[in-house]
């Protein structure tokens, strides 16, 4: 099983339209999880961190399930500008701060 | 504002050849963290750096690696005898105040 794991899309929506994506990760032991965003050929950028208790940052939501070790993030009301690929992150155990990611999931939105 | 820059932004080199990537942290960091995304891949971690010493590094981190940290400000990767394998990015990062990580524009290291 991978460590993290993503449906790598292409997610197709038009503008305004809301979508969800899923990760799953196997190490049940991980301690934080994060949402990055990363346009062709740049960075990754943190988009939010991802809480037990779930939270929000204006368009986005992002929901941590523990036991079914489950990760989602929701974009309501998607604009053209959210079009790239969204990357779930975690943070195994130990506290050496080493990120695994998982293959991402491409989003497309369209006019 | 970004954390960290790096340089070069493109490498292009022959194989067998050393390459060394360099980061420069805007501020004061302790953590220090290298990963790679070949193109097309996801991105893997390689090695992770604090106080002067590799606290963690990955399978892929072999003996043709190496960080450190030569002027208390420039952390720096090396690569000894590339191989065709190695072309990819190459991410610096270092740490945010609650685990999460940001990252340099990236080097991309292209081997002939």
């Amino acid at each position: 099983r991978k460590e993290v794991e993503q449906d790598p899309g292409p997610f197709n929506v038009p503008e305004g339209a809301t979508v969800a994506f899923n990760c799953t990760y196997s190490n049940s032991a991980s301690q934080s999880f994060f949402w990055y965003r990363q346009d062709c050929r740049k960075e990754p950028k943190l988009l939010m961190s991802v809480y037990s208790s779930g939270n929000e940052d204006g368009r986005f939501t992002a929901q941590l399930n523990r036991a079914s070790q489950y990760i989602s993030l929701l974009i309501r009301d998607s604009k053209l500008s959210d079009s790239a690929t969204y990357l779930c992150v975690v943070s195994p155990p130990g506290n050496t701060g080493k990120l695994i990611f998982g293959q991402g999931t491409t989003l497309q939105v369209k006019p | 504002e970004p954390e960290v820059t790096q340089t070069p932004s493109h490498q292009v080199t022959q194989m067998g050849q050393e390459v060394i990537l360099r980061c420069v942290p805007i501020s004061n960091h302790l953590y220090f963290y290298w990963y790679r995304q070949i193109l097309g891949q996801k991105v893997e971690f390689l090695v992770s750096f604090y106080n002067n010493e590799i606290s963690e590094k990955s399978e892929i981190f072999d003996d043709q690696f190496s960080v450190e940290r030569p002027d208390g400000s420039n952390f720096t990767l090396k690569i000894r005898s590339t191989k065709l394998e190695d072309s990819a990015m190459y991410f610096c990062a270092v740490h945010g105040p609650s685990y999460e990580q940001y990252f340099g524009p990236g080097t991309r290291l292209t081997v002939t």
